[in-house]
């Protein structure tokens, strides 16, 4: 069964410091691997996801995540926080084309000016 | 990007009444779509798998004649709660899958806030 940890309920970061949101996941086979922002009261945004390919993927609003087969891990990283990107972050997998999403259980992220 | 929109964003209602949300794929066809439920501060869970013309794959624990899905089109399923109790309120949450241009690419509705009184 697949399964994605997120090992932290809340990250805290100063404006203009790198930020790191963990993730890691556990699939049968061949991970496809998201990341999605969730403001309050709203819907998912999609962040970036790994398909194939580079193992370091750039997605929108200037994340990006770092796949790692070895450590079974897709941390997401910004090089410079903004208070603006204070959210909910969940990373999501799935097994294979077609199947729904399996989410971790969020992470919230605090971006203090 | 592909548009995914849910109605009504907000609904209050009585104890034993039925609620109606709906999904539905603006730009692109959907032959699956999924629907979750988020409790408040809490990760998606995975409710049922909605196939258009086809009976719905309801998750291990999810009454299936409570949430009662159905997916009459390609751009359109429908998720109601039967008989709503104030344990139903929720956050609902629906993911359609477009085929084309990906494995499988879900985009997600902004969601329906569920409050039973």
């Amino acid at each position: 069964a697949q399964s994605v940890a997120q090992p932290e309920d809340q990250v805290n970061v100063a404006e203009g410091n790198p930020l790191t949101v963990k993730c890691t996941y556990s699939v049968s086979g061949n991970p496809y691997l998201f990341w999605y922002v969730q403001y309050p009261n709203r819907g998912l945004q999609f962040l970036l996801k790994y398909i194939t390919g580079d193992n370091l993927v750039k997605g929108s609003y200037g994340f990006e995540a770092e796949f790692n087969k070895s450590q079974t891990s897709f941390h997401l990283k910004k090089p410079s926080a903004l208070v603006s990107d204070s959210a909910l972050y969940f990373c999501a997998v799935r097994d294979q084309a077609g199947t729904a999403l399996i989410f971790g259980k969020g992470t919230t992220l605090s971006v203090s000016s | 990007g592909a548009v995914v929109s849910q109605h009504p964003s907000r609904v209050i209602c009585k104890s034993g009444t039925s609620v109606k949300i709906e999904c539905r794929s603006l730009d692109f066809q959907a032959t699956t779509m999924f629907w979750y439920r988020q409790f408040p501060k809490q990760s998606l869970m995975l409710m049922a798998t909605s196939n258009e013309g086809s009976k719905a794959t309801y998750e291990q624990g999810v009454e299936k004649d409570k949430f009662l899905i159905n997916h009459a089109s390609l751009t359109l399923s429908t998720l109601t709660v039967t008989s709503a109790h104030p344990e139903d309120s929720s956050f609902y949450i629906c993911s359609a899958m477009r085929l084309a241009g990906g494995p499988g690419e879900l985009f997600f509705g902004e969601g329906s806030r569920l409050t039973v009184l």
